[in-house]
């Protein structure tokens, strides 16, 4: 079982959308996880922590489950800017090292 | 602050070439990560160093890597010999604490884009 999965996707929305993307992870153990959208040809770029009581910015909600060891992210009213890939992350088994799962892109139509 | 720093943006190299990709942290951050991203294999940790000193190198592939970090400003990661395979965009991160512990988020460089021929 890889460390960290997610639906590559790709995801078509058009805009004013609901979408909503799930990774899973192996480690029991981890305690921190976080979402990173990444543009094409960009660097990743934190879009939100995901706290263990769940957790909203904005158009965003993160949640966590721990018992079954899988994070979403939830986008409301999608835009055509949230067109990206978005990389789930979760700290892996050695201190400081960070696992981020292949990312599920998205694409806003119009 | 400027963020994280890389150059070059782009290398082309041939096989067997020597290849330095260099990396400026932000100022103030204790860590600094070598990642290395690929269609097929995603994002991978190379290495990581906490105040200049290597903590966890264990991504990196195989001898022909190095990275050193002689200061708190700057950290080469180095090919030798280069092969096809290494083609990647590699990118350097820097972070003031653990994300694992402390919730410091990593930033990022705009990456190195690395085609060996």
């Amino acid at each position: 079982r890889k460390e960290v999965e997610q639906d590559p996707g790709p995801f078509n929305v058009p805009e004013g959308a609901t979408v909503a993307f799930n990774c899973t992870y192996s480690n029991s153990a981890s305690q921190s996880f976080f979402w990173y959208r990444q543009d094409c040809r960009k660097e990743p770029k934190l879009l939100m922590s995901v706290y263990s009581s769940g957790n909203e910015d904005g158009r965003f909600t993160a949640q966590l489950n721990r018992a079954s060891q899988y994070i979403s992210l939830l986008i409301r009213d999608s835009k055509l800017s949230d067109s990206a890939t978005y990389l789930c992350v979760v700290n892996g088994r050695s201190q400081g090292n960070l696992i981020f799962g292949k990312g599920t892109k998205l694409s806003v139509k119009p | 602050d400027a963020g994280v720093i890389q150059s070059p943006r782009h290398e082309v190299t041939e096989m067997g070439q020597e290849v330095t990709l260099r990396c400026k942290p932000i100022s103030g951050h204790d860590y600094l990560f070598w990642y290395r991203q690929t269609m097929m294999r995603g994002l991978e940790l190379l290495i990581y160093f906490n105040n200049n000193v290597p903590i966890d190198d264990s991504g990196m592939p195989e001898d022909r890597f190095s990275a050193k970090m002689p200061n708190a400003s700057f950290s080469t990661l180095k090919i030798q010999p280069s092969e096809p395979r290494d083609s990647a965009v590699y990118f350097c991160a820097s972070s003031p604490g653990l994300a694992g512990f402390t919730k410091n988020i990593q930033y990022f460089g705009a990456g190195t884009r690395l085609s060996v021929l």
